[in-house]
């Protein structure tokens, strides 16, 4: 089975740009978190979508944001660009929802798109 | 404070040692704990799920005491492959009713086993 895969892989912008970014998750999981991991840093949230509505948010601002298709994809936008932005973005698909017990939500990575601004 | 701490390292250790990461965590109404895997340039991997009875899985431990918000992950027996970057992950969502699968990560340990 094919786990959760992202594209593009690479990404240059200039600052002021707009960006879209795509996520399809593993078969049959609804849910999807997006996290931006900045060099030398652990990954942050910024979105989770279940059921095509938004769940739960990071401390990201406005120029971010994010859709979930019928399909259960989903597409991260980041409007006006800026150097800070430059960081790799992963995406995550899980079975469910809520935090569940120990060992059945388990949520799985996407190899990520390296997004560098310019 | 930030909400996840860990040891900023990096780890050097010699293949066959054994080696322990530590990690503290701010939010008492934390759910649930994970230790998570990271190669360079690549996507983090779940390692184990921490549980409050301590956990094993081959060579590595991992303990969880909630009184003291501490986390840890013990390798024994380190190998050429376990050089990786180990994140400490903890889960702030709501065990039931509504809410969000979210998890928050620290800034991961990094571990080089040297031959």
């Amino acid at each position: 089975d094919a786990g959760v895969t992202q594209s593009p892989t690479h990404l240059i912008k200039t600052r002021g740009q707009h960006v879209t970014l795509r996520c399809s998750p593993i078969s049959g999981h609804k849910s999807v978190s997006w996290y931006q991991q900045v060099l030398g840093q652990g990954p942050q949230f910024i979105f989770q979508y279940y059921e095509k509505e938004e769940r739960g948010r990071g401390n990201f601002p406005d120029r971010f944001s994010a859709r979930q298709f019928p399909n259960y994809s989903s597409e991260l936008n980041v409007n006006a660009l800026l150097l800070g932005d430059s960081a790799l973005y992963l995406c995550a698909s899980s079975l469910r929802r809520l935090a569940g017990g120990p060992g059945n939500n388990e949520q799985f990575f996407g190899p990520g798109t390296r997004l560098t601004v310019l | 404070r930030k909400e996840v701490e860990q040891d900023p390292g990096p780890f050097n250790v010699p293949e066959g040692a054994t080696v322990a990461f530590n990690c503290t965590y701010s939010n008492s109404a934390s759910q649930s704990f994970f230790w998570y895997r990271q190669d360079c340039r690549k996507e983090p991997k779940l390692l184990m799920s921490v549980y409050s009875s301590g956990n094993e899985d081959g060579r590595f431990t991992a303990q969880l005491n909630r009184a003291s918000q501490y986390i840890s992950l013990l390798i024994r027996d380190s190998k050429l492959s376990d050089s990786a970057t180990y994140l400490c992950v903890v889960n702030r969502g709501w065990y039931s009713g509504a809410g969000s699968y979210q998890l928050t990560f620290g800034k991961g340990t990094k571990l080089s086993v040297i031959p």
